[in-house]
C-alpha cells in the first residue's frame, strides 16, 4: 500500500450507532488531519495531530472523537451522529516541518440515517 | 487569518481550449500556495505548490500556476484541456511554520465539452 488509505470507503449508520473511520499513511509523515467535506461548503478542518499529539480541534462536536495511536494511524470514532453529519470525511498527512504539502486519502462517504 | 477566494464556481471549456482558474488570497505575508484537484468520489490530489523563488511553477498533468504578489493571486493554467481534466479544483493557502494549517477555497468545478 502506498500513500494514504482510508477505510471504509462508504458507511451508512443510524443515529444511535457507534462506528470508527480509519486512516493509515505510508509516507513516513508525522502530522495527520481529519477534514469534513459537505456539498456546497468549503473543506472544514476538524482535527490535527502532530507527532501523535492533538494540536488543533476546530470546535468539533463531541460526538466525533479522534485517536492517533502512532504517527501512521488515525481514527475518527463516531457516536450518536446527526443527519447533517453526512459528508465525505477526508484524512490527510504531511511532514511536520513547515514547508510540506498535505497528501489526502480517498475519503469515507458517510451517510447518517 | 488567511482566506482564499475562488470567484468561479463553475467553468465550462471545450476540449483543446486553454484554461485559467482564478485564485486570490488574503494574508499579510507571502503564504504557501497550493492547487489540488478532486475527481468525483475521490480525495484531493496535489497539482502544484509555491513556497518561494520562481513565481511560475510547473505541476503535474501539464498544469502551471503563476504567483503574482501585487495581485495576491495564484491562478492555475493549462494550455490545452483534455476531457480527463473535468474535476473540481481547489486553491489553498498554508501558513509557514509547524504543521501545515491550510485554508481551502470553495472550489471551481470544471466541465469539459467535446
Amino acid at each position: 500500500e502506498t500513500g494514504v488509505t482510508q477505510t471504509p470507503r462508504h458507511l451508512v449508520m443510524g443515529m444511535t450507532n457507534k462506528k470508527s473511520l480509519k486512516c493509515e499513511q505510508h509516507l513516513g509523515h508525522n502530522a495527520m488531519y481529519w477534514y469534513k467535506q459537505s456539498a456546497k461548503k468549503p473543506l472544514e478542518l476538524m482535527f490535527v495531530y502532530s507527532l501523535e499529539e492533538r494540536v488543533e480541534n476546530n470546535s468539533v462536536p463531541s460526538r466525533f472523537s479522534p485517536e492517533c495511536p502512532n504517527s501512521s494511524h488515525l481514527f475518527l470514532h463516531l457516536h450518536t451522529l446527526q443527519p447533517e453529519d453526512s459528508a465525505l470525511y477526508l484524512c490527510a498527512s504531511s511532514q511536520d516541518s513547515g514547508r510540506r504539502e498535505q497528501y489526502f486519502g480517498p475519503g469515507t462517504r458517510l451517510t447518517v440515517t | 487569518a488567511q482566506s482564499v477566494t475562488q470567484p468561479d464556481i463553475h467553468i465550462t471549456v471545450s476540449e483543446g481550449a486553454s484554461l485559467e482558474l482564478r485564485c486570490n488570497y488574503s494574508y499579510g505575508a507571502t503564504p504557501y500556495l497550493f492547487w489540488y484537484v478532486q475527481s468525483p468520489g475521490q480525495g484531493l490530489q496535489l497539482l502544484l505548490k509555491y513556497f518561494s523563488g520562481d513565481t511560475l511553477v510547473q505541476g503535474i498533468k501539464g498544469f502551471e500556476a503563476e504567483f503574482k504578489r501585487s495581485q495576491s493571486s495564484f491562478n492555475l493554467r493549462k494550455p490545452s484541456v483534455h476531457w480527463s481534466d473535468a474535476a473540481e479544483y481547489f486553491c489553498a493557502v498554508g501558513l509557514p511554520g509547524g504543521y501545515q494549517k491550510v485554508t481551502f477555497g470553495t472550489g471551481t468545478k470544471l466541465q469539459v465539452i467535446p
